[in-house]
């Protein structure tokens, strides 16, 4: 199968900007999609179809993507916004869903 | 608001099935054209997808899953259903079900979560 590859680990200051990015094949095709998973809760969709949000992500959450790699844009990053991210999209083999293996994030 | 729902046994025996049952409220899982699928995490580790079912009982499995996974659906209970023959301790993990929008690839409404454990 095809393979999205994310940094395991990012940290970054309160406040301050922070990218997470999600590489792949797939990414040259199909568009990422974003989730934020905290510590014993389930994932929740932070950003779709690359750029969009759904209702109730804070507009400091933003997409983006070239060639094969996706970002996740976190502008003025907060404490709540620590947790893992993982990235997902179509894919261009016989697996219909790749997702990527996540990145902790970790806000100082 | 679209809410989903996972129950079923938390804990397996090796070589035995697992089961697991969605259970959807807020909308019909008749509606639109999501599919609707399953999602597992191992302890401490990544998101595997393991399929996905329409209402009419179209599938799409993870191939690496595939011979193992058997996926229904009920609409008269608005729910759908995962089995997974011959688990292993390697199928310890928490299962999400959520709403799958095969066009875009996302999962955009998902249940909290079961864990189940597979040991002897």
């Amino acid at each position: 199968s095809s393979e999205l590859t994310q940094d395991p680990a990012v940290s970054v200051a309160l406040g301050q900007t922070v990218r997470i990015t999600c590489q792949g094949d797939s990414l040259r095709s199909y568009s990422a999609n974003w989730y934020q998973q905290k510590p014993g809760q389930a994932p929740i969709l932070v950003i779709y179809a690359k750029n969009s949000r759904p209702s109730g992500t804070p507009d400091r959450f933003s997409g983006s993507s070239s060639g094969n790699t996706a970002s996740l844009t976190i502008t003025g990053t907060q404490a709540e916004d620590e947790a893992d991210y993982y990235c997902n999209s179509r894919d261009t083999s016989g697996y219909p869903v790749v997702f990527g293996g996540g990145t902790r994030l970790t806000v100082l | 608001q679209l809410r989903l729902q996972e129950s079923g046994p938390g804990l397996g025996k090796p070589s035995e099935t697992l089961s697991l049952t969605c259970t959807v409220s807020g909308d019909s899982i008749r509606s639109g054209t999501s599919f609707w699928g399953w999602i597992r995490q191992p302890p401490g580790r990544g998101l595997e997808w393991i399929g996905s079912i329409y209402y009419s009982g179209s599938t799409d499995y993870n191939p690496s899953l595939m011979s193992r996974v058997t996926m229904s659906v009920d609409t008269s209970k608005n729910e759908f259903s995962l089995k997974l023959s011959s688990v292993t301790a390697a199928d310890t993990a928490t299962y999400y079900c959520a709403r799958h929008e095969i066009v875009g690839g996302t999962f955009d409404y998902w249940g909290q979560g079961t864990l189940v454990t597979v040991s002897s």
